[in-house]
């Protein structure tokens, strides 16, 4: 059955610094992967996805998130941390390759100190 | 823009009340789901279509309903509504063409069941 674990329900970095949000998977068929936020009183936006192609995968607002087969793994980064960054950041995986329902992970909040 | 959108944003109800929370969609996606969202629980899948008569059970259906009015309409009912159903629901749609898996959001309601 497939699964995602996000490691740290909270992270705080300062402004600046490099962002590294982290996600396992676990999965019987090729992943399809997903990073989604969500800004405070808003519904999830798409960060970015994997969906077999390159294994370096770059998102908006400068986010990258790098698939490891061998890790089973999808950690999200930055490299610079800026303030309107602080969010709540979900990793998801599909649970039947493209046309499959989406089972996500709890969350990491995302604290950016000045 | 097209768009996803939900009503009502917010909602205060009596325990034993039925409600209707609605969601359209003007982006011509085929699949539409319902989340709700609980602090430190990420996302569970509530009922999904995906078409018109295509209507299918999430992890957590009981004590609700669905209703795919067109494809581009889909509520959620709450037949006699209780305290732990006090959540944020989200709406969210996908393209089966696309073959990408991605779901975009709307922008939520968050529901108060005294």
């Amino acid at each position: 059955a497939q699964s995602v674990t996000q490691l740290g329900s909270h992270v705080s970095v300062s402004e600046g610094a490099l962002v590294l949000l982290r996600c396992n998977y676990s999965s019987s068929v090729p992943p399809y992967l997903f990073w989604y936020v969500q800004y405070p009183n808003q519904g999830l936006q798409l960060l970015l996805k994997y969906t077999s192609a390159a294994t370096l995968v770059k998102g908006i607002n400068g986010f990258e998130a790098e698939f490891k087969k061998s890790e089973t793994s999808f950690h999200l980064t930055k490299p610079s941390a800026h303030m309107s960054d602080a969010a709540e950041y979900f990793c998801a995986v599909s649970v039947g390759g493209s046309q499959g329902n989406l089972i996500f992970g709890k969350g990491t909040k995302l604290s950016v100190k000045p | 823009d097209a768009d996803v959108t939900q009503t009502p944003r917010n909602r205060i109800t009596k325990t034993g009340k039925r409600i209707m929370l609605e969601c359209s969609q003007t982006k011509g996606h085929d699949r539409m789901y319902w989340y709700r969202q609980d602090p430190g629980l990420g996302l569970q899948l509530i009922y999904y279509s995906f078409d018109v008569k295509d209507i299918n059970k999430g992890e957590i259906s009981d004590g609700y309903s669905v209703s795919r009015q067109a494809q581009a309409k889909f509520s959620l009912s709450l037949e006699s509504a209780i305290p732990n159903q006090t959540a944020l629901y989200f709406c969210a749609t996908s393209d089966s063409r696309t073959y990408s898996g991605a779901q975009y959001f709307g922008p939520g309601t968050r529901l108060l069941v005294l």
